[in-house]
């Protein structure tokens, strides 16, 4: 149980356009949902929070225009990466938190890599 | 300072040696850490968490936690190629926010 799916698995697009990257939860309701990235060798930076029916919660430093989170169902969530540039590229993840089972832990998709050219 | 620091390494040592994985963290406050497993391209796995301080055993591994020192461990046992993989130390900072170290590159050599 408790797997968290991400599509697609890996992106390339040009510069300029626009990427979506959906997660969802496969077999529990996921009340919140959260969006990371890594870059090379690097460790994961948690971008933003994001709550079921609610707008979500970004990090500092992380632009909210650029990087539009949705998560209109107990079971997706969705990034949008606007605008994309070269600097975007790196390995998005997402986790997700089961809320019935009271634990803190956070199960993690298997993760996007995004190329911008 | 930052919250969570981890030896990025990388660490090679060969089958079956005991390995050592460490963190340090900064805020006593902090009460649950996690240790995770990322496979190359892949998402991270929970390997084991700890409440406050002490110790944790699943199998060939023992998460340790010392908060006088503010230090955590993560010790596998009988190491097999197949952990080889990077290691991650997380902290929950207030209901939900993980905070990693940086990750350290472990190769076990058959």
């Amino acid at each position: 149980g408790a797997v968290v799916s991400q599509h697609p698995s890996w992106v390339i697009c040009k510069s300029g356009t626009s990427v979506k990257i959906e997660c969802r939860s496969l077999d529990f309701q996921a009340t919140t949902m959260f969006w990371y990235r890594q870059f090379p060798k690097q460790s994961l930076m948690l971008m933003a929070t994001s709550n079921e029916g609610s707008k979500a919660t970004y990090e500092q430093g992380v632009e909210k225009d650029k990087f539009l989170i949705n998560h209109a169902s107990l079971t997706l969530s969705t990034l949008t990466v606007t605008s994309a540039h070269p600097e975007d590229s790196s390995f998005y993840i997402c986790s997700a938190r089961d809320y019935q089972v009271g634990s803190y832990e956070q199960y993690f998709g298997p993760g996007t890599r995004l190329t911008v050219t | 300072q930052k919250e969570v620091e981890q030896d990025p390494g990388p660490l090679s040592v060969p089958e079956g040696a005991i390995v050592s994985l460490n963190c340090t963290y900064s805020n006593s406050a902090f009460q649950y850490f996690m240790w995770y497993r990322q496979y190359s391209r892949k998402g991270p796995e929970l390997l084991m968490y700890t409440y406050s301080s002490g110790n944790k055993e699943d199998g060939r591994f023992t998460a340790q936690v010392d908060k006088s020192s503010k230090y955590i461990s993560l010790f596998i046992r009988d190491s097999q190629p197949s952990d080889s993989a990077t290691y991650l130390c997380a902290i929950l900072q207030g209901a939900q926010k993980l905070v990693f170290g940086q990750g350290t590159r472990l190769t076990i050599n058959p």
